[in-house]
């Protein structure tokens, strides 16, 4: 059973510009979440998405936004990046039973 | 809000020692409990889980963890530390106040000495 796919997995971005990030969960989750992860803060929760709908949102500017296909992949859309946006980005989809599986992550680096 | 904290960012073993790494959460309720390891450039594994059944839970790679409700505690341990788990570890806890989304405490980075 292939695991999380998180695509690409190395970015290197200018400030200003914006970034999409894909992410292709376990076959047949149907909820994906989205994550960051930096030094300074830990992991924090970004976004989640379930059946195309969000249905839960971090405390995030309204520069970061995603959405869901029908087939489950999501992806996180990061516009007017800042050099704060920096981190590895993970995506997790979740089974019936409340179990995370995480992908390797996007390392982003905003110069 | 649920909130779960590690204590210690660091924790250094010898190879074959005991490994304790520690995790308190803030519930009034029994939540979902999980250890996650990660390993450099990687994404996050999950070790085990607790779910409100056995209290002591086995994961994969020898670790397990145990819930003290009384203590509000979900430490990880395993027996014998090798150089492979070396790593750093997150706890985290979910469903509480409805919400399944989970919180991670920052992490307790692992260190096996030879």
């Amino acid at each position: 059973k292939a695991g999380v796919t998180q695509t690409p997995r190395y970015l290197i971005k200018t400030r200003g510009q914006q970034v999409t990030l894909s992410c292709s969960p376990i076959s047949g989750h149907r909820s994906v979440s989205w994550y960051q992860q930096t030094p300074g803060q830990g992991l924090q929760f970004l976004f989640e998405y379930f059946s195309e709908t969000q249905r839960n949102k971090g405390n995030f500017p309204g520069r970061f936004s995603g959405r869901q296909f029908s087939n489950s992949r999501s992806e996180m859309n990061v516009s007017t990046l800042e050099l704060g946006d920096s981190a590895l980005y993970l995506c997790a989809s979740r089974d019936s039973n409340y179990g995370y599986t995480f992908g390797s992550g996007t390392r982003l680096t905003v110069v | 809000a649920q909130s779960v904290t590690q204590l210690g960012s660091h924790v250094s073993v010898s190879e074959g020692a005991l490994v304790l790494l520690r995790c308190n959460y803030s519930s009034s309720v029994p939540p979902y409990l999980f250890w996650y390891v990660q390993y450099p450039n990687q994404g996050l594994q999950l070790l085990l889980k607790y779910t409100s059944a056995a209290t002591l839970v086995k994961g994969i790679n020898g670790f397990e963890a145990e819930f003290k409700k009384s203590e509000t505690s979900f430490h990880l341990t395993k027996p014998s530390a090798h150089m492979s788990d070396a790593a750093e570890y997150f706890c985290a806890v979910s469903g509480v106040g409805g919400s399944y989304i989970p919180t991670f405490g920052r992490g307790t980075s692992l260190i096996v000495h030879p």
